[in-house]
C-alpha cells in the first residue's frame, strides 16, 4: 500500500523564480496538508485542505498558495522565491481533518540560490 | 510560533539504556503526538494520545500526559542504534485543530 508520495525529492531555484510540488496522499485519505521544515527546528504550518476546500492556513506571506484536486492529491506553488524559503516541505495526509494521526512523506527539499 | 518544547534539546545514552524526552506546550489542547525524523526527511508518527488520556504504550515506546502541567513525555526502553533520529511532539489545540503545532525537537544518539 503506497504512502504519501512527493515530488520532485530535490530541487534547486533562483532567487526570484517560483515552484510547484506536489503531493499525493494515502488512498482513502482526504485530508492534505503542508508544512516547511527549516533545518533545525520543527515543522511550522503552512496549508490544510479537506475535500478540497482549505480549511486552515498558517502565517505565510501571499506568495504562498496551494490547492487540492478531485482525486485528493495536492500542489504547493511559492512565487518569487526567497533565499529564506530554502527548507524541507512535507506534505502529511490524514484520514479526517482533525484529531487523527498525520502521515507523512519523505519531503521535498528546495534550495533557493 | 512553536508551541511545544521538546527538553532536552540532545539526548546521548548507551545503547540498552532508557531514553526518557519532555515536551510542554502553551494552550489547552484536543490531542498530543510524538514522531520521529531520521536525518532530516518525513516524519514517522508514534503515538496520539488525547486529552483525556493519561499513558499511552507501543512495543517498547510509553507516552504520559499531564494536561495540568502541560506537559508531556516519552520513553523509549531499552534504547537500540536504530533510534538515532529526532523526536518531536505535535499538538493539535482546542482553537486550531486543522493543524498540528510542533517543537524543535531531541536529538537522541543511541551509542553502540
Amino acid at each position: 500500500d503506497a504512502g504519501v508520495t512527493q515530488s520532485p525529492t530535490h530541487l534547486i531555484k533562483t532567487r526570484g523564480q517560483h515552484v510547484t510540488l506536489r503531493c499525493s496522499p494515502i488512498s482513502g485519505h482526504k485530508s492534505v496538508s503542508w508544512y516547511q521544515q527549516v533545518l533545525g527546528q520543527g515543522p511550522q504550518f503552512i496549508f490544510q485542505y479537506y475535500e478540497k476546500e482549505e480549511r486552515g492556513r498558517g502565517n505565510f506571506p501571499d506568495r504562498f498558495s496551494a490547492r487540492q484536486f478531485p482525486n485528493y492529491s495536492s500542489e504547493l506553488n511559492v512565487n518569487a522565491l526567497l533565499l529564506g524559503d530554502s527548507a524541507l516541505y512535507l506534505c502529511a495526509s490524514s484520514f479526517a481533518s482533525q484529531g487523527t494521526e498525520a502521515f507523512f512523506g519523505q519531503g521535498t527539499r528546495l534550495t533557493v540560490v | 510560533s512553536q508551541q511545544g518544547e521538546e527538553d532536552p534539546q540532545a539526548l546521548s545514552i548507551q545503547e540498552g539504556e532508557n531514553a526518557t524526552m519532555n515536551c510542554s506546550y502553551k494552550t489547552s489542547i484536543n490531542n498530543l503526538q510524538w514522531y520521529r525524523q531520521n536525518s532530516g526527511r518525513g516524519l514517522v508518527h508514534l503515538i496520539l494520545i488525547r486529552s483525556n488520556e493519561r499513558e499511552k504504550h507501543s512495543g517498547r515506546l510509553r507516552v504520559t500526559l499531564d494536561t495540568s502541567k502541560k506537559s508531556s513525555s516519552l520513553l523509549i526502553t531499552a534504547s537500540r542504534a536504530a533510534d538515532t533520529a529526532s523526536y518531536f511532539c505535535a499538538t493539535g489545540t482546542l482553537d486550531s485543530n486543522y493543524q498540528l503545532i510542533w517543537g524543535a525537537g531531541t536529538k537522541l544518539i543511541i551509542k553502540p
